[in-house]
């Protein structure tokens, strides 16, 4: 199974840069697409969709969230970091079966 | 609009069977695939398996000797049905949906609420 590993937490002060990585124990590129989503997930609630193959805004998400990497390497980025955005970050690789997800980063304001 | 809702038992004895059901509402269950999705308190989710849109399976190989997942087309419901459970099965599960139809990306647009499962005598 393809690991993905995250940091645990990361705090950040409000409208300054998050930075959320996620590495995979193989390669999730394939044909010049990164198998590698991104999900929010606020306390009692399901996950939500935020990037799709690496670098593609879900419906409805704000610009604010971005992501970008490749091979094994990949990362969620916030800018500016708003108080909404306190939540559980998840990556999920799509590449292989079985579908797996990172461990989660736990975002917190400093 | 696209709606899943997950329904099953909220307590299971160890050794016992779960069956949950997904109904969904929105799409056709002909056009577009469903993912059972489970997730422990505090970890991450685990991908359990998925009905395709054209009505095969594929499974999780760390659960596939005790899950099983069927449908009902004319009822708009998706089965899960997991014998053997343990009390680390227990966890909330979900019912996922993909993006698009037919054989689309391998991941999650759409999310039931959920539903917790405790395994526990």
């Amino acid at each position: 199974d393809i690991v993905l590993t995250q940091s645990p937490a990361l705090a950040v002060s409000l409208e300054q840069r998050a930075t959320i990585s996620c590495k995979t124990s193989q390669n999730v590129d394939n044909y010049g697409i990164s198998y590698m989503h991104w999900y929010q997930q606020k306390p009692g609630q399901q996950p939500k969709l935020l990037i799709y193959e690496g670098s593609n805004l879900a419906s409805g998400i704000p610009a604010r969230f971005s992501g970008s990497g490749s091979g094994t390497d990949f990362t969620l980025t916030i800018d500016p970091v708003e108080a909404d955005d306190i939540a559980t970050y998840y990556c999920q690789q799509s590449k292989d079966y079985p579908f797996t997800f990172g461990s989660g980063t736990k975002l917190e304001i400093k | 609009q696209v709606q899943l809702k997950e329904s099953g038992p909220g307590l299971v004895q160890p050794s016992e069977t779960l069956s949950l059901t997904c109904t969904v509402s929105g799409f056709s269950l002909t056009s577009y695939s469903v993912s059972w999705v489970r997730q422990p308190s505090g970890k991450g989710p685990e991908w359990m398996g998925r009905m395709w849109y054209d009505g095969d399976t594929a499974y999780n190989s760390a659960l596939k000797s005790r899950l099983s997942i069927s449908r009902d087309t004319s009822k708009n419901q998706v089965f899960l049905k997991m014998n053997s459970l343990q009390t680390d099965d227990t966890g909330t599960y979900y019912c996922t949906r993909d993006p698009l139809p037919g054989y689309s990306g391998n991941w999650f647009a759409y999310w039931g609420q959920g539903t917790l499962v405790t395994v526990s005598s």
